[in-house]
């Protein structure tokens, strides 16, 4: 049973506006969690991430929210950009220096121009 | 330039014949680990180390051998590959300082006929 889970295998955005992209997780041990993205033919690259000790992080036009409650954290894009098309993989982890991550099965994100 | 380097980066090879996919690091990382890619299914850990001679399991280790002799590679190796293994391998780093952000590889897409 995955622990992590991106129930959206694609989403499609125009440029300019808001891209969210949602992540479910059901392991209450994990406590830092992490977005990656990925282009074709390259791998993953680090994105951001949030500890649980917090429920929002922010980087430009990158912000990640956690809900420790409902298990549910969320990637908002904005303003979403053409370079922005990728997917997105959520992942997290319980160990302390961030070993094992389990990754979610992916979000492919579409931003037309 | 930073980077993991993995090779092959496609590889199709038979039922049952040994071949290893090597993995280099130039970034003087504390710890490696391997993944793989399946649809729907996200990246699944298959082995890590934190340092030289010092390896362990992920979620997926069946059918997968490592070995950590030097800090820069970590090879893996399949003993007896199956078509079950045909599958998208990415090797990535970090450092022991960083507690995330793993560095990805740009992947070998293996199939096994």
């Amino acid at each position: 049973d995955q622990q992590v889970k991106q129930n959206s295998p694609s989403l499609s955005v125009q440029e300019g506006r808001i891209s969210i992209l949602n992540c479910d997780y059901t392991n209450s041990m994990f406590d830092y969690f992490l977005w990656y993205k990925k282009y074709p033919a390259e791998g993953p690259t680090f994105l951001i991430s949030i500890s649980s000790i917090k429920d929002k992080n922010e980087d430009g036009r990158f912000t990640v929210f956690l809900n420790k409650s409902a298990k549910h954290l969320s990637l908002h894009i904005v303003p979403s950009q053409p370079g922005d098309s990728a997917v997105y993989f959520c992942a997290a982890t319980r160990d302390n220096a961030g070993n094992m991550l389990t990754f979610g099965g992916g979000t492919r994100l579409m931003v037309k121009p | 330039e930073a980077q993991v380097t993995q090779n092959p980066r496609y590889l199709i090879t038979v039922t049952g014949k040994k071949l290893t996919v090597t993995c280099s690091q130039n970034m003087n990382h504390e710890y490696m680990s391997w993944y793989r890619q399946d649809p729907g299914l996200g990246l699944r850990q298959i082995y890590y180390s934190m340092n030289v001679e010092v390896t362990d399991k992920g979620d997926v280790p069946e059918g997968y051998k490592v070995s950590r002799k030097e800090k820069r590679n970590f090879p893996l190796i399949l003993e007896s590959p199956s078509p079950n293994q045909t599958s998208l391998y990415f090797c990535a780093s970090k450092s022991g300082t960083d507690n995330y952000g793993y560095t990805f590889g740009s992947g070998t897409r293996l199939t096994v006929v």
